[in-house]
């Protein structure tokens, strides 16, 4: 099974700042990664797909990069509604998701 | 708009099974694969199996071969996953998730999420 490290597990920041989170896949997924915001109570909700195609109606600061095995999720110009907990998911071999990320605002 | 609307929430003992239902809407539901995914308080997501409406053929995460069985009724545009010999740890939320295919795949649609408690 390909496993799936997200890091950090825990990240705080203020308003307007860049944030970045990376995902690693255990062997190469190619461009097969999704990223998903998750708020609680809720159902993960889609904002990257292929690694860095921009889903329907999601902000403009939100973007991904990475092919492979490396993949990160940047968060341009962090707004408060961007707290939340965020999943990377290959979908190269089967599904898999990380652990997440969970983005708090100082 | 596309939907996906699960069952309401179960408390079962140890040992039964459990029978989620996910009505689609909005799209045509034998065109787009559903997966199965279940998430335990403070984990991520865990993927459980998918199936095909269309077709009906399915594939189960090797972690719950021989307990999972996900089923579909295509007159009412409805997923089935039932899930047996239910231990505490099969205490979590279960999502079923649209796998979207065009000239790309992505999961765009998920349900609201069924809580199923396990607890003697």
């Amino acid at each position: 099974d390909i496993q799936m490290t997200q890091s950090p597990a825990t990240l705080s920041a203020s308003v307007g700042d860049r944030v970045t989170i990376t995902c690693r896949a255990s062997q190469s997924i190619s461009n097969w990664l999704a990223w998903y915001q998750q708020k609680p109570g809720t159902a993960p909700k889609l904002l990257i797909y292929k690694a860095s195609k921009l889903h329907s109606g999601v902000p403009s600061r939100f973007s991904g990069s990475g092919s492979g095995t490396e993949f990160t999720l940047t968060i341009r110009s962090l707004q408060p509604d961007d707290s939340a907990t965020y999943y990377c998911h290959q979908y190269d071999s089967f599904w898999t998701f990380g652990q997440g990320t969970r983005v708090e605002i100082k | 708009q596309v939907q996906l609307v699960q069952s309401g929430a179960e408390m079962k003992k140890p040992g039964a099974s459990v029978k989620i239902s996910c009505r689609a809407s909005g799209y045509t539901f034998t065109s787009f694969d559903i997966n199965w995914v279940r998430q335990a308080t403070g984990q991520g997501p865990e993927w459980m199996g998918w199936m095909s409406p269309n077709s009906g053929n399915t594939g189960y995460a090797q972690k719950f071969e021989g307990r999972v069985t996900m089923t579909r009724d295509t007159s009412t545009s409805t997923a089935y996953m039932e899930l047996s010999s239910l231990r505490s740890e099969d205490t979590a939320v279960y999502y079923c998730v649209r796998e979207f295919c065009a000239d790309v795949c992505y999961c765009d649609s998920w349900g609201q999420g069924t809580l199923v408690t396990v607890s003697s």
